[in-house]
């Protein structure tokens, strides 16, 4: 069964940093590509950012591009999201998905639970 | 950036009836590269359909998505109780976008 779970969010005022963690099960990590998905209190789907199955290609939506930094670990099955320069607006449920694909934009065809990060002094 | 528009925002129905839920693109999406999720309140999204017309594994044969130029629809042919959720479309053909749901309501 394929499992994903999202830990490190919290609380945290404007301007500092937080470091999300996915820890992934059930499926072949180093095969696939993954991605995080954002959603604001009573909002949609925002895409994030996403990563390469080997991380030779990383991809970050405008809104968080130099601020946030994708990574993953595959000898430890984990996906991570460091966060800095935090503002209210990203304040947000962050997701991870795994992606139908390796590499590429792709679909996502499982999510994890999400991690809830609220911004705010 | 491709952006997709989601029609109507609330749709009102019984059990029982048809649910047609739109998703309009601002420009060809390329190789069909078109998904729909369900929603849950307190739920992560789930896969529904993918590249327009496919359902996914363990999906039931009342959805079923189609396509025409940058128009997708996707259809429950007969509402269930459990069907009762937000539907969101997303285009992975460049970039990736999500549209803005449609919630399915009971009436």
């Amino acid at each position: 069964e394929v499992q994903l779970v999202e830990s490190g969010g919290g609380l945290v005022q404007p301007g500092r940093s937080l470091r999300l963690s996915c820890a992934a099960s059930g499926f072949t990590f180093d095969n696939y590509a993954m991605h995080w998905v954002r959603q604001a209190p009573g909002k949609g789907l925002e895409w994030v950012s996403g990563i390469s199955w080997n991380s030779d290609n990383i991809v970050y939506a405008d809104s968080v591009k130099g601020r946030f930094t994708i990574s993953r670990d595959n000898a430890k099955n984990s996906l991570y999201l460091q966060m800095n320069s935090l503002r209210a607006e990203d304040t947000a449920l962050y997701y991870c998905a795994k992606a139908l694909h390796s590499f590429g934009w792709s679909l996502f065809d499982y999510w994890g639970q999400g991690n809830l990060v609220t911004v705010s002094s | 950036e491709i952006v997709l528009t989601q029609s109507p925002g609330t749709l009102s129905l019984s059990p029982g009836e048809r649910a047609t839920l739109s998703c309009r693109a601002s420009q060809s999406v390329s190789s069909s590269y078109l998904a729909w999720y369900q929603q849950k309140p307190g739920q992560a999204p789930r896969l529904l359909i993918y590249g327009a017309s496919s359902r996914a594994t363990g999906i039931p044969d009342r959805f079923s998505g189609s396509e025409s130029g940058t128009d997708f629809t996707l259809t429950i042919s007969r509402l269930e109780p459990e069907d009762f959720a937000v539907y969101y479309c997303q285009q992975y053909g460049s970039s990736l976008t999500f549209g803005g749901g449609t919630r399915v309501e009971i009436k």
